[in-house]
């Protein structure tokens, strides 16, 4: 079955400093589809990223970056700089090509950026 | 004119009562999901529809039902209300088949149930 797992809970940073945060995935298929969602305080979930399990290069969009990594089932995301509107509850999720596009979600992370 | 609304945001009700919330997308998607979220749970599926026809549980089902009236609807019901059922519901919508494309979520509707 799978399975998806943030292990952090919260993480409270001061701004400027970089935050990285982990998401580590269990499946048994070969083929799946790891992303990230932002959700801000208003509430609303936001798309940020979707990585297919073949594709192992890091992706870099501005001040985030992911981090792919097979070998340690892990997808982790790093956001550089931070910035108080960075502040939010990030969500890991994961389909598997053979639960069509069923999404498990990982706890989320509640990440507080301070001034 | 947001892509997938939900009605109502905000609902408080009583232990057995009927709840209905109510989905609705603009984006022709064929997909749509109702969600639960629940402090340090995330979120978990409740029911999909790959189309009008086509309607599945997903992990929580028990005590919730749905109805795919339209392509652009969906509607979640709790048929008698139980305080558990406290949470935020989530919509949302994704295109064709493919596991990878992204779901499209709405603004949630936040119910008590006292």
């Amino acid at each position: 079955a799978q399975k998806v797992t943030q292990a952090q809970t919260e993480i409270s940073v001061v701004e400027k400093e970089d935050v990285t945060l982990d998401c580590v995935y269990e499946t048994r298929d070969t083929t799946y589809y790891l992303f990230w969602y932002k959700q801000p305080p208003s509430g609303e979930l936001v798309f940020l990223i979707r990585r297919n399990s073949f594709d192992e290069q890091n992706e870099i969009s501005g001040r985030y970056s992911w981090n792919f990594q097979k070998s340690t089932s892990s997808f982790n995301f790093t956001i550089t700089a931070s910035q108080v509107v960075d502040s939010a509850v990030y969500f890991c999720a994961l389909s598997e090509e053979t639960s069509g596009s069923r999404l498990t979600f990982g706890e989320g992370t509640q990440l507080t950026v301070n001034p | 004119d947001a892509d997938v609304t939900q009605t109502p945001r905000n609902r408080i009700t009583k232990t057995g009562k009927r709840i209905m919330l109510e989905c609705s997308q603009t984006k022709g998607h064929d997909r749509m999901y109702w969600y639960r979220q629940d402090p340090g749970l995330g979120l978990q599926l409740i029911y999909y529809s790959f189309d009008v026809k086509d309607i599945n549980k997903g992990e929580i089902s028990d005590g919730y039902s749905v109805s795919r009236q339209a392509q652009a609807k969906f509607s979640l019901s709790l048929e008698s209300a139980i305080p558990n059922q406290t949470a935020l519901y989530f919509c949302a919508t994704s295109a064709g088949t493919a596991p990878y494309n992204e779901q499209f979520f709405g603004p949630g509707t936040r119910l008590t149930v006292l």
